[in-house]
C-alpha cells in the first residue's frame, strides 16, 4: 500500500543551526513533492514544490531536495529560527486518472533561542 | 485580497445534528478540496470537486455531503451519520492539481 512517512516525533534544534526534516515514500511515482508549513490552528501554507526532474530547489533559507531512487525528500531550513518553530508536511501527487495529492503526518520543528 | 475563508471559526453541535461548514474562494480556482484533521494524524480527503457541478468522494466521505454550484463556494454538510465528526476542518483551493492553497479551518465539536 502507498505510505508517506515523516518523523512522527519533534525535531528540536538550536537556534542559526540547520533543521533537517525527512520525507520517505513508497509504492508511490510522484511526478512532484510538495512541503507545506503548518502553524497550530491554522492551515497549511506553500513553501516548495520540487519535480521529480529536479534535484534541487532552494528559496532564500529553506533548501528541498529529491531523490526517486532513495525515495526521500529532505527540507532544510538553514539558521534557523525561533520563528521557523511549526509543523512541516511533505505531500505527494498520487496515482490514478486525478493524481489526488496525498500528505504526510508532519513533523514538528522547534527552534530553541 | 484574494484568498480562501472559511467559517465559522469554531462550531458546536449536538449529537444527531446535522452542520454546515462554509468554504468561499476568490482566487478563481477550479478545484476545491475539503480535509479532515485529527490530532497526530496527517489531512484526510473528504471530498474534492474539480470543476462546478461535480464532486467525487475521498478517502473518508462517509457521513459527509458536498455541493459545488458555484466556483467560489464548496459547503461540507456534517450529517448525523458520521460517527465522530469531532475535528479540524479545512478547505482548500487549486488552480490545478498541484499547489493547494488552505483556509484557516474549522473547529467541530460535538456536545
Amino acid at each position: 500500500s502507498q505510505k508517506i512517512e515523516q518523523n512522527s516525533e519533534a525535531l528540536n534544534i538550536q537556534e542559526g543551526k540547520t533543521a533537517t526534516l525527512t520525507c520517505n515514500y513508497t509504492n508511490y511515482s510522484p511526478a512532484y513533492l510538495q512541503w507545506y508549513r503548518q502553524d497550530p490552528g491554522r492551515g497549511p501554507v506553500f513553501l516548495l514544490l520540487i519535480r521529480e526532474n529536479e534535484k534541487e530547489k532552494r528559496k532564500e533559507r529553506l533548501k528541498v531536495t529529491f531523490d526517486t531512487t532513495l525515495k526521500q525528500s529532505l527540507f532544510h531550513i538553514t539558521a534557523s529560527q525561533p520563528a521557523d518553530s511549526a509543523t512541516y508536511l511533505c505531500a505527494l501527487e498520487g496515482s490514478g486518472g486525478y493524481q489526488k495529492v496525498t500528505f504526510g503526518t508532519g513533523t514538528k520543528l522547534q527552534v530553541i533561542p | 485580497d484574494g484568498g480562501i475563508t472559511q467559517s465559522p471559526k469554531y462550531l458546536f453541535r449536538k449529537e444527531g445534528q446535522n452542520v454546515t461548514l462554509s468554504c468561499e474562494q476568490n482566487l478563481n480556482h477550479d478545484a476545491m478540496y475539503w480535509y479532515r484533521q485529527d490530532p497526530g494524524q496527517g489531512l484526510r480527503l473528504i471530498y474534492y470537486s474539480q470543476i462546478v457541478n461535480d464532486f467525487q468522494k475521498g478517502d473518508i466521505a462517509e457521513g459527509y455531503s458536498v455541493s459545488r454550484e458555484k466556483k467560489e463556494s464548496f459547503p461540507l454538510t456534517v450529517t448525523s451519520a458520521q460517527k465522530n465528526p469531532t475535528a479540524f476542518y479545512l478547505c482548500a483551493s487549486s488552480r490545478g492539481t498541484d499547489t493547494q492553497y488552505f483556509g484557516p479551518g474549522t473547529r467541530l465539536t460535538v456536545l
